[in-house]
């Protein structure tokens, strides 16, 4: 399982656009990098999940350069309800996969 | 999405007493459901792989006998945390394993239950 590095934590304000990055040197030509969003005392919530370039959703984007070593979460224009844990994790999408949490990033996000 | 709910959502023991926790996926069959634990400001532990019609596979460190895992359907997993400690007290979080449409499979996940040892 590859594993992956993230900022410990991030501040930023209503209004603005938020980037994580993401590290994930030792990534597996078949993995996928999952984004999760998790709530105090609630379960993970998918938000997006890519193999490489740009996918973008609803609620974020997700930029994976050619090397796929690391990849970045972007968030437009966030709010108050945005704070929260985000995760990345790199993983293949077969089924029975065990996915390993990292310490994630802690995002708050201030008026 | 495929929806994964857990039952209680928090449950208050006495020390010595065994609770069990429920894992369903509601619109879709898992064959595999996993569980893990976080304790307070720390990131999801896995703790075991349940496995539809067979035993439960353990990560390193956690012991089988104290966490019994039953996954007796394709839409439900138990998690028994038998003889509870304070030390038990965490929070408990399911997942399952979602075929996908093109032969993928997500994770959905749980919101967890809450367990107090008092």
């Amino acid at each position: 399982l590859a594993k992956t590095t993230q900022p410990i934590s991030m501040d930023s304000y209503e209004g603005q656009e938020v980037n994580i990055t993401c590290s994930h040197n030792n990534i597996a030509t078949n993995d996928y990098i999952t984004w999760y969003q998790q709530f105090p005392s609630q379960g993970p919530r998918f938000i997006i999940q890519g193999y490489k370039t740009k996918v973008t959703n609803e609620v974020a984007s997700l930029f994976i350069p050619a090397d796929r070593k690391s990849s970045t979460l972007s968030l437009p224009r966030v709010s108050l309800s945005d704070t929260a844990v985000y995760y990345c994790l790199a993983s293949s999408t077969g089924g029975g996969n065990k996915l390993t949490f990292g310490t994630g990033t802690q995002l708050k996000v201030e008026l | 999405g495929a929806v994964v709910s857990q039952h209680p959502s928090r449950v208050i023991c006495k020390s010595g007493t065994s609770v069990k926790i429920e894992c369903r996926s509601l619109d879709f069959q898992a064959t595999t459901m996993f569980w893990y634990r976080q304790f307070p400001k720390q990131s999801l532990m896995l703790m075991a792989t349940s496995n539809e019609g067979s035993k439960a596979t353990y990560e390193q460190g956690v012991e089988k006998d104290k966490f019994l895992i039953n996954h007796a359907s394709l839409t439900l997993s138990t998690l028994t945390v038998t003889s509870a400690h304070p030390e038990d007290s965490s929070f408990y979080i399911c997942s399952a394993d979602a075929n996908l449409a093109g032969g993928s499979y997500e994770q959905y996940f749980g919101p967890g239950t809450r367990l107090t040892v008092t």
